[in-house]
């Protein structure tokens, strides 16, 4: 069945890199995506990867895909104290439906130090 | 900048009771999502819906629950009668496009506590 596992609390201090990292099941997944929730708020779309790349890279943001290993990473490069939040990775299939559900892992807690 | 919007924010209920979900999606945008997350756990999906009709459900979402897209702004989830394990915040989203690379809007959910 389908399966998407994180770790579940990272701290970083402030100016460092974080990484982020998640693991899925499902070998068939199409797109793999990163969002963010902060206190309060709904989940926010950050970035996301297509199955047939191995990276992509946007600003601070760098995900890391390994299908052979079924593992994603995120790397945020600066880390700052505004990118305090939880994490979710999630996994989507391309099956020319029109529902494209999101499957979504525990989400990571990431705590940013001063 | 366009938002989803949910309410209530967050709505206490007595087990037994129906409940109904608020959420206004982004005006232009034509498939809908509920996704809940019960504490501690993941998000889970629920529905989605798409040219007035729902298009995928989960094993979650039996016959207590309904979803319904009343005057062309409003998409809401119904309740019926509410369980314990109900209790969970609940997501709205929203997409402009079919397909998986259009972004999904969520709105920043309602927190449902069944006592």
């Amino acid at each position: 069945g389908e399966d998407v596992e994180q770790s579940l609390f990272l701290s970083v201090r402030e100016g460092d890199s974080s990484v982020i990292n998640c693991t899925y099941t499902d070998s068939s997944s199409t797109y793999l995506y990163w969002y963010k929730q902060e206190p309060g708020a709904g989940l926010q779309l950050l970035t996301y990867i297509f199955s047939n790349m191995d990276m992509k890279q946007d600003q601070r943001l760098t995900v890391l895909l390994n299908k052979k290993d079924k593992h994603l990473s995120l790397r945020i490069a600066d880390t700052q104290t505004g990118d305090s939040a939880i994490y979710f990775c999630a996994e989507s299939w391309d099956y020319g439906g029109a529902t494209n559900k999101l499957i979504f892992g525990t989400g990571t807690l990431l705590a940013v130090q001063p | 900048e366009p938002e989803v919007t949910q309410t209530p924010s967050h709505q206490v209920t007595q087990m037994g009771q129906e409940v109904i979900l608020r959420c206004v999606p982004i005006s232009n945008h034509l498939y809908f999502y509920w996704y809940r997350q019960i504490l501690g756990q993941k998000v889970e999906f629920l529905v989605s819906f798409y040219n007035n009709e729902i298009s995928e459900k989960s094993e979650i979402f039996d016959d207590q629950f309904s979803v319904e897209r009343p005057d062309g702004s409003n998409f809401t989830l119904k309740i019926r009668s509410t369980k314990l394990e109900d209790s969970a915040m609940y997501f709205c989203a929203s997409k402009g496009s079919g397909g998986p690379t259009g972004e999904l809007f969520f709105g920043e959910g309602s927190r449902l506590t069944v006592l």
